[in-house]
């Protein structure tokens, strides 16, 4: 099956800062790459997705990027705040599925 | 709010048991999904029903099923609980069945299970 896998585990930034994330999928069928934010205790949450026809997306202070040919994708936070602290988790369609990788845990300080 | 309703929102239970979860999808959703997330494997797909009828099955054990009834409301029920199945379970739905078109998925609040 569909193998997602996302780096960095955790991922500290001073507020300000800008944040990436990456994740790479295994499946070449798969053509929706979606974004979700899960903060303690809380459901995930869509901050933004991806299809395959597009090699970037933006949404204000986010940004999405897809290489179709290498098989990765990655999440770009400019000018973090606090309240972007949270459980990052990308997945990738396969089949009818979404597969998720582990997820990054990102820290803003202040 | 999501939309996307679950419960209970908590259940503690003992190992050999059979619990019931319950989720109802967002108003015209006809998928519902079922995920499991632990500490240490983070989102794990299980199931997915579209319209009473099973889609897509993950890493769903056989002590485990589910359904989604007329209603469209979805119900898992896991069996001879063990410890390691305590876990947040979460449903998620869709409007459409996934696939190549697949659409936005949206989580409900979620269920914890602490198995004792």
């Amino acid at each position: 099956g569909e193998n997602v896998e996302q780096h960095p585990s955790t991922l500290s930034v001073q507020e300000g800062d800008s944040a990436v994330i990456k994740c790479t999928y295994s499946d070449s069928a798969s053509n929706y790459f979606p974004w979700y934010k899960q903060e303690l205790g809380k459901r995930p949450q869509l901050i933004i997705d991806i299809r395959s026809n597009v090699g970037e997306k933006k949404d204000q202070r986010i940004a999405v990027t897809l290489n179709k040919t290498a098989k990765h994708f990655s999440l770009h936070i400019t000018e973090t705040q606090p309240e972007d602290s949270a459980v990052y988790f990308c997945a990738a369609n396969s089949g009818y599925a979404l597969n998720f990788g582990k997820g990054t845990s990102l820290l803003v300080t202040p | 709010d999501s939309g996307v309703t679950q419960t209970p929102k908590h259940l503690i239970t003992a190992t050999g048991q059979r619990v019931t979860l319950r989720c109802s999808p967002r108003s015209g959703d006809l998928s519902v999904y079922w995920y499991q997330q632990s500490l240490d494997q983070g989102l794990q797909f299980l199931i997915q029903y579209y319209n009473g009828e099973e889609r897509a099955k993950g890493n769903i054990l056989e002590r485990f099923s589910a359904q989604q009834f007329p209603d469209l409301h979805s119900e898992l029920n896991l069996s001879s609980l063990e410890l390691g199945d305590s876990a947040l379970y979460f449903c998620a739905s869709s409007v459409g069945a996934g696939g190549g078109l697949t659409d936005t998925q949206y989580f409900g609040p979620g269920t914890r299970l602490t198995v004792l």
